[in-house]
């Protein structure tokens, strides 16, 4: 079983549209959350860091349900560039764990 | 701050050939990792370094893959003889802290692409 899964989407949308993505994760001892964004050919950064009591970053908005071991991230307002893959990360003792990531598509 | 970085950016080999990969994490990150990202995927962790210690190798190819930290700084990742199938780019990452290494994102470095043929 995987350590992370994501459904890998695509996921087509029209601009100002609101998105959700889930990723559920298999060791209920996993200590952090994050939520990466990687661009065609580049590299992973830091989208924002997943709490247990949600958090919010202008359009974007992370939660953790530790009890049904899932990660969400909604995208509100979505803008062509939005337009990326979304990995989820796990971590737990000092091990980064990547989901295969959800692609994202924002049509004009 | 200087990132994460890593050499070549690019590489073509041959099958059976041997290809080196450098990293440089930022400045103090205790903790190293290589990933391999085959197209369409996730990155896939290969090893994982605290210090100059392996954390985990537990997916590494060992009998063709090879990584070392030297006083705990920069890295190598090596890859002799190559396959087909290790076509993808290899991704170094550094972070912070020991421990758990509780709530601290990983940094990555562009990647190395990697194309066997």
């Amino acid at each position: 079983r995987k350590e992370v899964e994501q459904d890998p989407g695509p996921f087509n949308v029209p601009e100002g549209a609101t998105v959700a993505f889930n990723c559920t994760y298999s060791n209920s001892a996993s200590q952090s959350f994050f939520w990466y964004r990687q661009d065609c050919r580049k590299e992973p950064k830091l989208l924002m860091s997943v709490y247990s009591s949600g958090n919010e970053d202008g359009r974007f908005t992370a939660q953790l349900n530790r009890a049904s071991q899932y990660i969400s991230l909604l995208i509100r307002d979505s803008k062509l560039s939005d337009s990326a893959t979304y990995l989820c990360v796990v971590t737990g003792f000092n091990k980064f764990y990547f989901g295969s990531g959800t692609k994202l598509n924002v049509k004009p | 701050e200087a990132g994460v970085a890593q050499s070549p950016r690019y590489k073509i080999i041959e099958k059976r050939q041997s290809v080196a990969f450098w990293c440089n994490p930022i400045s103090g990150h205790a903790t190293l990792y290589w990933y391999q990202q085959i197209l369409g995927q996730g990155p896939k962790l290969l090893i994982q370094f605290q210090n100059n210690g392996v954390v985990d190798d537990s997916q590494l190819p060992k009998d063709r893959f090879s990584a070392e930290r030297l006083k705990g700084v920069d890295s190598t990742l090596k890859i002799q003889p190559a396959k087909l199938e290790d076509s993808a780019v290899y991704l170094c990452a550094s972070r912070t802290g020991g421990g758990a290494g509780f709530g601290t994102e990983a940094f990555f470095g562009q990647g190395t692409r990697l194309t066997v043929v």
